[in-house]
């Protein structure tokens, strides 16, 4: 089966930059999608087609797929960025494919 | 708006059956694939089930195949999920979603299943 492992949590200032990294054999070859959940709530899209942004999704959050590596980067993050974050992959064997999740936290 | 709201959750026993239901507005169903994906909880998502915009193709992660069937009705524009031989394994928040290539750009609320005796 096909797998995507993230970092169990990532910490980070306000205003500076957050990196997400998502790994899986032959990443860069799938198209990855990233997902944002806040504590009770259901999971939103931020990032699709790997580096395409949803509308209402602010320019701070961006992606990018290369290798075996998928990345979300948040810039200048902020408070209301603190959640989860999944990524997710599509392949023709396996389907849909998440991400471990990372916990992003605001310090 | 693309509006998607599951119900039908609950508690059940091991072995017993239960039907999700999910009903879409805001956008043309039967032009696109549903899907169903769940978390149990305190963990990650995980994908359950894919069906066509046509309903003539169906797919299953390995973890509920032979157990769970994906069916629609777009006349209805209202996704199902029949779920059989439930175990303690399945208890989770179950989503339904809206299929857009190879990603889910909406999502509904989610509806609790609880596996216990």
């Amino acid at each position: 089966s096909y797998e995507l492992t993230q970092p169990p949590s990532v910490s980070v200032s306000p205003g500076q930059t957050a990196t997400i990294t998502c790994s899986g054999d032959k990443l860069g070859d799938k198209y990855a999608s990233w997902y944002q959940q806040k504590p009770g709530q259901s999971p939103v899209l931020v990032i699709y087609q790997d580096s395409k942004r949803p509308s209402g999704i602010p320019e701070r959050f961006s992606g990018s797929n290369s290798g075996n590596t998928a990345t979300l980067t948040i810039s200048g993050t902020q408070a209301m960025d603190e959640a989860d974050y999944y990524c997710q992959a599509w392949d023709s064997s396996n389907f849909f494919v998440f991400g471990t999740g990372t916990k992003v936290t605001v310090l | 708006e693309v509006q998607l709201v599951e119900s039908g959750g609950g508690l059940v026993q091991p072995g017993g059956s239960l039907r999700l239901s999910c009903a879409a507005s805001g956008f043309i169903f039967s032009s696109y694939a549903m899907n169903w994906v769940r978390q149990a909880p305190g963990r990650g998502l995980e994908w359950v089930s894919d069906i066509s915009a046509s309903g003539g193709s169906t797919y299953y992660a390995d973890s509920v195949r032979g157990r769970f069937t994906i069916s629609r009705d777009n006349s209805k524009n209202t996704l199902y999920l029949q779920m059989n031989s439930l175990r303690a394994a399945d208890t989770a928040v179950y989503y339904c979603a809206k299929g857009d290539a190879s990603y889910f750009m909406a999502w509904g609320q989610g509806t609790l299943v609880t596996v216990s005796s």
